[in-house]
């Protein structure tokens, strides 16, 4: 059975960090991009950041550039989000979404979803 | 680059059809084929009900349809049922830099 499991959310203070986890089975890792996108409490979807299959492109929202950074280790199946400098405004239930093709593509859906993790910035 | 724009909320009786709309521009949803769209019930995940307009993913059923005029891409369902009370939400590409993917703002459909 294909699936995505987040793991890593949970309360952290303004400013703080926390790194958010991704196992991924019953596919080729390594063949597929991966992304992150977030929902704000009652809010819709935000992309936040995608990975090509081999780690070697990464791209940002504007939100988060500079502050989160995506990679993966594929001898371990595993996608991973680096949060630093964690605003109010960051937080939101974090999905893993796995894309159908190897590069990162505009063109391309999220055929899998994990079940999300909620990450929540408050003092 | 805005979110797509979507109704708030639609709503049906089991067993008629529905259509959300999902607007954008000629940089998004009407310059390309690839829109998409994703359901989703309270506390779960989003899944994927249809890709590049209108192709449907194995095992999704095929009371979901999609379709595109100009700028603005649809979803509709047929004979609706209960199960299908969830948020539904588009995403399309976009020729802007910045993000990669844009979704819509989110339909809310409710079965009467």
């Amino acid at each position: 059975e294909v699936q995505l499991l987040e793991s890593g959310g949970g309360l952290v203070q303004p400013g703080g960090s926390l790194r958010l986890s991704c196992a991924a089975s019953g596919f080729t890792f390594s063949s597929y991009a991966m992304s992150w996108v977030r929902q704000a409490p009652g809010k819709g979807l935000e992309w936040v950041s995608a990975i090509s299959g081999s780690g070697g492109s990464t791209y940002y929202a504007d939100s988060v550039k500079g502050r989160f950074t995506i990679s993966r280790d594929n001898s371990k199946n595993t996608l991973y989000l680096q949060m630093n400098s964690l605003r109010a405004e960051d937080t939101a239930v974090y999905y893993c979404a796995k894309g159908s093709l190897q590069g990162v593509s505009r063109s391309d859906a999220f055929d899998i979803w994990g079940q999300g993790t909620m990450v929540t910035v408050s003092s | 680059q805005s979110a797509l724009t979507q109704p708030a909320s639609v709503s049906g009786s089991p067993g008629q059809s529905i259509t959300i709309s999902c607007t954008g521009t000629s940089s998004d949803v009407g310059g390309y084929n690839y829109v998409s769209w994703y359901q989703q019930h309270p506390g779960k995940a989003p899944k994927l009900m249809i890709y590049e307009v209108s192709n449907r993913p194995s095992g999704v059923s095929n009371r979901f349809s999609g379709s595109k005029s100009g700028n603005t891409a649809s979803l509709t369902i047929s004979g609706l049922q209960a199960e299908d009370e969830a948020d539904y939400y588009c995403s399309s590409y976009t020729s802007s830099s910045t993000p990669l993917y844009v979704f819509g703002t989110g339909t809310k459909v409710t079965v009467l």
